[in-house]
């Protein structure tokens, strides 16, 4: 079975520092992702990677970045940790490269409370 | 940009009552229709998808979907839900033109009553 590990269940973070979400899968999936949730708005893409060392924006990529040395590792980077981004952060994955059909499975989330 | 409404935020019902939930998305292309679920507590995990063929298509623990083309929807059925039905329900869209990108709705909480 799948397992996709976020490093941290909680998180609190003051106002400017900067944080790591970190992710970590088990399958050799190529694709991964990063996704907000926030209630009444769903799943928000932020960023997501085909492959070692490449990235793309998502729909809301604006004050994070991501960094993926690793095939197994997606890093979710807040350069400035802001109020708005608190939310609860979702890593999922796929296997089969970009264009792939198979469905996405999801870490248990990391909730982020930034004051 | 392509949106994915779900039409109810939240719906509480009795056990044995029958569910829909209601899925619309804007894109007119071809597209991978999915309903991930989220139990209390759990990871959010797949509950079933369309992708061609039949329009109505059956997942896990009772429930079933049909996809209306000419309406864009894609609503989210049970015939008579269950005390453990409770969770939150998300619709997910993938534009075929789009890879591997999902857009999902806002999800609806279900809550269902003993």
């Amino acid at each position: 079975d799948v397992k996709v590990t976020q490093s941290s269940r909680y998180l609190v973070k003051r106002t400017g520092e900067k944080v790591f979400l970190e992710c970590v899968q088990d399958m050799d999936h190529e694709n991964m992702f990063w996704y907000r949730q926030d209630p009444g708005l769903g799943l928000r893409l932020i960023y997501f990677s085909y492959d070692v060392k490449m990235k793309e924006k998502g729909d809301i990529p604006e004050g994070y970045s991501v960094s993926r040395e690793k095939k197994e590792r997606f890093s979710l980077i807040l350069e400035s940790a802001s109020t708005n981004q608190t939310s609860m952060y979702l890593c999922a994955s796929t296997p089969g490269g970009r264009g792939t059909d198979s469905p996405l499975h999801f870490g248990n989330g990391t909730r982020l409370t930034v004051t | 940009a392509q949106s994915v409404s779900q039409h109810n935020h939240h719906v509480i019902l009795s056990e044995a009552a029958s569910l829909e939930l209601g899925c619309n998305y804007s894109y007119g292309g071809t597209v991978n229709l999915f309903w991930y679920v989220q139990y209390p507590g759990q990871h959010l995990q797949l509950l079933l998808k369309y992708f061609s063929g039949d329009p109505l298509v059956k997942g896990i623990k009772g429930f079933e979907a049909e996809f209306i083309k000419s309406k864009f929807s894609f609503n989210l059925r049970k015939p008579s839900v269950q005390w453990s039905d409770t969770a939150e329900y998300f619709c997910a869209v993938k534009q075929k033109a789009a890879g591997n990108k999902l857009t999902f709705g806002g999800g609806t909480r279900v809550l269902v009553k003993p």
